[in-house]
């Protein structure tokens, strides 16, 4: 089992929709990345998150650390939202970035 | 003025060969990674330097193998290159004090035929 759990694996929304995406994770962190992969490939950070939440225009991240959870809302979504969200944890005392599968949002005019 | 630039962006190549990725980066960062992305997308890390210091080596063949020449840069050179080295290949940086997470380069598509 990955150490690094994201779901849903797919989600496909309409334009205005609220999105959640979740992440739960099995081991000792001292930091969670949210990231975004463009279907041209391209990766970009979002969020760094070690607790509580972080807002950036209609992106909200949050985490949980007692229940290992962590969650990145879209709101009022848009197509160009449409990419692949991968949640990634950062082992304590390691620089070492363990990745989940990811979770390919599409948002439909 | 890209932060984090790596050469080729494509690279087909015939099995047997030995090629090399290069990669840049200008923000001053610390620590600087190679991540391979197979098939399925899954990403992994496969090397980390930290101003040109080895700080992760995960299970990855002796075939691989990074070199720092200063903390600005970071190449991946790979020998006899077999089909299962097919996949696309990020180089990124970070600096951890700053908060700011990672930064990543645009990716490198190798296609061993």
């Amino acid at each position: 089992k990955n150490e690094v759990e994201q779901s849903p694996q797919n989600l496909t929304a309409q334009e205005g929709e609220f999105i959640t995406i979740n992440c739960s994770y099995s081991v000792g962190i001292s930091a969670l990345h949210w990231l975004q992969q463009h279907p041209g490939g391209g990766i970009v950070s979002l969020f760094m998150l070690s607790s509580g939440k972080k807002k950036h225009g209609r992106l909200i991240a949050t985490i949980n650390i007692q229940e290992k959870h962590s969650s990145l809302h879209i709101t009022a979504s848009h197509p160009r939202d449409s990419a692949v969200y991968i949640c990634a944890v950062k082992r304590g005392g390691s620089e070492k970035l363990v990745f989940g599968k990811g979770t390919k949002l599409t948002v439909n005019p | 003025d890209t932060a984090v630039s790596q050469t080729p962006k494509y690279l087909v190549t015939q099995m047997g060969n030995d090629k090399s990725i290069k990669c840049e980066q200008n923000l001053g960062h610390d620590t600087m990674y190679w991540y391979k992305q197979d098939s399925k997308k899954f990403l992994k890390i496969m090397f980390s330097y930290n101003n040109k210091e080895l700080i992760i080596n995960e299970t990855v063949p002796n075939r691989f193998s990074p070199k720092s020449p200063d903390k600005a840069h970071l190449n991946l050179h790979i020998n006899s290159l077999e089909l299962g080295d097919s996949a696309v290949y990020f180089c990124a940086s970070s600096q951890e004090r700053s908060g700011s997470g990672y930064t990543f380069g645009s990716g490198t598509r190798l296609t061993v035929v």
